[in-house]
């Protein structure tokens, strides 16, 4: 079963770091290129950031450009994704799906709570 | 970036209805647009891909149809687990992909 398990999730100050990742199985996850996309309570789907299967091409939202870091162990079958200068804006529910231009699966999610 | 408007936000419909949501382009997208259905506290479910394809597993009372700038997504006989919310989302350009802000579907 293809099984996508995000964590990392938590409560942090505006202006702190926190490091989600997502662990991968079910599948050959170094064959596929992966997305981070998160949703703020109560909102919309907004798409966070991509990265491909060999860590060649990466892209960020405007929102985030220059604060988080996508990246990925295709050894170890997970992404990550390293969010700096937290923002309260930045609070969400945090989902890594594959990418097959449309998404597929989803994980579950972790929630991230930006405030002091 | 594209935009994504569907309509409506939000409406409300019984069991057994046939419902019709809409999403438009901001521009041509040819047919490269998902649906996704989110329950409550889930995840996004993947239902319908290339406009009109039918994610495997997906009942057949959805439907997609459309290209171009205009989409719609149909099911045919809603029954109680379909009430949700509905996303569409394009991948013709990105970075960055972009979805519509959501139809949350609910029992009249």
């Amino acid at each position: 079963e293809v099984q996508l398990v995000e964590s990392g999730g938590g409560l942090v100050q505006p202006g702190g770091s926190l490091r989600l990742s997502c662990a991968a199985s079910g599948f050959t996850f170094s064959s596929y290129s992966m997305n981070w996309v998160r949703q703020a309570p109560g909102k919309g789907l907004e798409w966070v950031s991509y990265i491909s299967s060999s860590s060649s091409t990466i892209y960020y939202a405007d929102s985030v450009k220059g604060r988080f870091t996508i990246s990925r162990d295709n050894a170890k079958n997970s992404l990550y994704l390293q969010m700096n200068s937290l923002r309260d804006e930045d609070t969400a529910v945090y989902y890594c799906a594959r990418d097959f231009d449309w998404l597929l699966p989803w994980g579950q999610g972790t929630l991230v709570t930006v405030s002091s | 970036a594209i935009r994504m408007t569907q309509s409506p936000s939000s409406f409300s419909a019984s069991t057994g209805d046939r419902v019709t949501i809409t999403c438009r382009a901001s521009q041509g997208i040819s047919s490269y647009l998902a649906w996704y259905q989110q329950k409550p506290g889930k995840a996004p479910k993947l239902l319908i891909y290339a406009a009109s394809t039918l994610q495997s597993g997906v009942p057949s009372r959805f439907s997609g149809s459309g290209s171009g700038t205009d989409f719609t997504l149909t099911i045919s006989c809603l029954q109680s687990e379909d009430f949700a919310t509905y996303y569409c989302q394009q991948y013709y350009s990105y970075p960055p992909y972009t979805f519509g802000q959501g139809t949350k579907l609910e029992i009249k």
